[in-house]
């Protein structure tokens, strides 16, 4: 099993629409979770961090479920501008500074 | 300047040249990183400076060789390069020994190796 994983999509959907991706992560003595956002060519930006009682920010929504070791992303409102790569990552407890990075899933939000 | 800055933005290099990518952080963070962005594949990391340390994966080429001599800078050194290394390749920091703390992205130099 890889250490994160992330359907790869393409997630394709409308204006308006609400999505949802999850990721999976392997290591369960895992300490912090993020999301972040990858426009194409550009470097990843830092999206939300996700707390274990869960998290939003504005028309986003982060959960951290460490019983099935899965963090998930929910998008309200789709807008055209949130169309980009979405990254999950995971960093570890114990000393260990290596971030995990997912491969990332893509979402097109279409007129 | 504040956050990431790495430099060039771009660079074409021919497969017999020496360069240097620069990274340079002004967060005070305490840990630096090189990883590799091939087009349509996951972030691969190639090496860490954190606390004086230094961790390298071990499928990098030694045709690349970092260099940190400081907490703020960061230099990826390059020389007999191969096309298959053209990529964007990306500098980060953190703060190494900080829970819930992310890592920060500096624009990235997109090499391409002629």
């Amino acid at each position: 099993r890889k250490e994160v994983e992330q359907d790869p999509g393409p997630f394709n959907v409308p204006e308006g629409a609400t999505v949802a991706f999850n990721c999976t992560y392997s290591n369960s003595a895992s300490q912090s979770f993020f999301w972040y956002r990858q426009d194409c060519r550009k470097e990843p930006k830092l999206l939300m961090s996700v707390y274990s009682s869960g998290n939003e920010d504005g028309r986003f929504t982060a959960q951290l479920n460490r019983a099935s070791q899965y963090i998930s992303l929910l998008i309200r409102d789709s807008k055209l501008s949130d169309s980009a790569t979405y990254l999950c990552v995971v960093k570890p407890s114990g000393g260990s500074y290596i971030p995990t990075f997912g491969r990332g899933t893509s979402l097109i939000v279409h007129p | 300047e504040t956050g990431v800055t790495q430099t060039p933005r771009h660079l074409v290099m021919g497969m017999t040249n020496k360069k240097s990518l620069k990274c340079e952080q002004h967060l005070g963070h305490n840990a630096m990183y090189w990883y590799k962005q091939s087009a349509k594949k996951p972030l691969e990391l190639m090496f860490v400076y954190s606390l004086e340390e230094r961790v390298e994966n071990n499928s990098v080429p030694s045709r690349f060789s970092p260099e940190c001599p400081n907490s703020s800078h960061l230099f990826l050194h390059l020389h007999t390069l191969q096309p298959e290394d053209s990529a964007l390749y990306l500098c980060a920091s953190s703060q190494a020994d900080t829970a819930n703390y992310g890592y920060t992205f500096g624009s990235g130099t997109r090499l391409t190796v002629v």
